[in-house]
C-alpha cells in the first residue's frame, strides 16, 4: 500500500508561477524525500528532509514538514517549462531500508 | 559515471515466455531495489537487497524473482509472464539510508 499520497495529482500553471504539492502519509519516518521524474525517464532525487527538520531549502525549491500532520510540502517557486514533470514523494522509516513512493503529482508548467 | 543501468530499455513477450530484467549500479552501493510503475499507482516495490548476498518480498513480489548476482549487479526474473505485469520497470539503489538513484526503466508489455 502507498504510504506516501500526493496531492493535487494534476497541476498546471504558468512559466513564473509558483507551483505546491502536497504529501501526506501514515506512519512514523526518518525522513521524507522528493524526486521528479522526466517524461520516459527514471526518479531523479530533488531534497530530503530528516523528521527533526522543518524546513529546508535548495534553489527554487522549498520542502516543509509536520510530523504532527504527517505531511509535508513542496513549493518550487519562479516555475519554468523545464520543471514540467511528475513529482513523488517517499518516506523512509528505516529499518529495512525500503522507502516508500507516493502516487505523485503531475506538473505541467505551460510557458 | 554511469549510475544505474538497466537493460532491455523495451521488451515484447508473449505471455507464458521468459525474461530477465539486468541491472547494475557502479556507484558501490550496498542496497538495490526493482519497482514496477503503473499509471495511477505509483511505484511499487516488487523485491530488494540490502546488501550483497540477501534478497528480500517487496510488496508486490508474486510472480517474480531476483538474484543478487554481486554487489553490482540485481537482476529480475519472470519466469512464466502474464499481461498483469506489462508495466515499467526501475532499478535503484542507494546506500544506507541516502538518497535512491534510479536507471531510465525497462518498458515492458505482455501480450
Amino acid at each position: 500500500s502507498q504510504q506516501g499520497e500526493e496531492d493535487p495529482q494534476a497541476l498546471s500553471i504558468q512559466e513564473g508561477e509558483n507551483a505546491t504539492m502536497n504529501c501526506s502519509y501514515k506512519t512514523s519516518i526518518n525522513n521524507l524525500q522528493w524526486y521528479r521524474q522526466n517524461s520516459g525517464r527514471g526518479l531523479v532525487h530533488l531534497i530530503l528532509i530528516r523528521s527533526n527538520e522543518r524546513e529546508k531549502h535548495s534553489g527554487r525549491l522549498r520542502v516543509t514538514l509536520d510530523t504532527s500532520k504527517k505531511s509535508s510540502s513542496l513549493l518550487i517557486t519562479a516555475s519554468r517549462a523545464a520543471d514540467t514533470a511528475s513529482y513523488f514523494c517517499a518516506t523512509d522509516a528505516g529499518g529495512y531500508q525500503k522507502v516508500t513512493f507516493g502516487i505523485g503529482t503531475k506538473l505541467q508548467v505551460i510557458p | 559515471n554511469a549510475g544505474v543501468t538497466q537493460t532491455p530499455k523495451f521488451q515484447v513477450l508473449k505471455t507464458g515466455q521468459s525474461m530477465t530484467l539486468q541491472c547494475a549500479q557502479d556507484m558501490n552501493h550496498n542496497s538495490m531495489y526493482w519497482y514496477r510503475q503503473d499509471p495511477g499507482m505509483g511505484l511499487r516495490l516488487i523485491y530488494y537487497s540490502a546488501s550483497e548476498g540477501t534478497t528480500d518480498k517487496g510488496e508486490v513480489p508474486n510472480g517474480y524473482n531476483v538474484s543478487r548476482l554481486n554487489k553490482r549487479e540485481f537482476s529480475l526474473r519472470l519466469e512464466s509472464a502474464a499481461p498483469s505485469q506489462t508495466s515499467v520497470y526501475f532499478c535503484a539503489s542507494r546506500d544506507g539510508n541516502q538518497p535512491q538513484h534510479f536507471g531510465d526503466g525497462t518498458r515492458l508489455s505482455i501480450l
